[in-house]
């Protein structure tokens, strides 16, 4: 059982360039969940979905978008890269039911010069 | 908006003293309130989740508990070890609402 898989765990982009961060889980949660963490704050939330085909904005969804066509993968495409999204993405699941308690991905460093 | 604060910023104490992290939050409708461990430049790792119907959750030297009427959680823990230094955050998840908002963490560190 792998929980929450991030890929990939260190990338390089320059300004202006495009990436997708990639996100399965395999336990079958409704709910999954995209963050950005910068130095010495915590998660902000850029998007989340509640099941295949829904998702909706967070905290701070500019420069991003997402789509959720299966329960398992939920990508996070940042187009135009700039500086200001240099940081550290989470992805995170929950079931949607129950005590819906958060599983996090290992995370994916972004820098963009 | 929910909003989460968690006081103070950073925390050094002495090996074998016992300690409490702090985690306010807004509004006092929420689902549950999850505790996280994160060492530098590693993800986050789940300690304890109370629900809002619950006063409190221990596992081993830690104890959480919530108290939604004045929008406060504690994390205690126990007789402190150097390897309990890191960033410690909490994650506050409203009532009808499918997210979690997050603290800004405290970072413990543990001199032996």
């Amino acid at each position: 059982n792998a929980g929450v898989t991030q890929t990939p765990k260190f990338r390089i982009l320059k300004i202006g360039q495009s990436m997708t961060l990639q996100c399965t889980q395999d336990m079958n949660h409704n709910y999954m969940y995209w963050y950005r963490q910068d130095p010495g704050m915590g998660l902000k939330l850029i998007y989340y979905s509640v099941g295949a085909g829904i998702t909706d904005k967070g905290e701070v969804p500019n420069g991003y978008n997402v789509s959720r066509s299966t329960t398992e993968d939920f990508p996070l495409r940042l187009e135009l890269a700039a500086p200001s999204q240099t940081s550290v993405y989470f992805c995170a699941s929950s079931s949607g039911t129950g005590d819906e308690k958060l599983f996090f991905g290992s995370g994916t460093q972004l820098s963009v010069l | 908006k929910q909003e989460v604060t968690q006081i103070p910023a950073a925390l050094s104490v002495p090996e074998g003293e016992n300690l409490v992290l702090n985690c306010s939050f807004t509004d006092s409708a929420i689902y549950n309130l999850q505790w996280f461990r994160q060492d530098p430049g590693k993800g986050l790792t789940s300690l304890l989740l109370i629900q809002s119907s619950q006063r409190e959750q221990t596992s081993g030297r830690l104890n959480a508990s919530l108290d939604k009427s004045s929008g406060r959680s504690t994390l205690y823990i126990a007789a402190s070890q150097p390897g309990d230094s890191a960033t410690y955050l909490c994650a506050v998840r409203r009532a009808n609402a499918g997210k979690s908002t997050f603290g800004d963490g405290t970072t413990l560190t543990v001199k032996p």
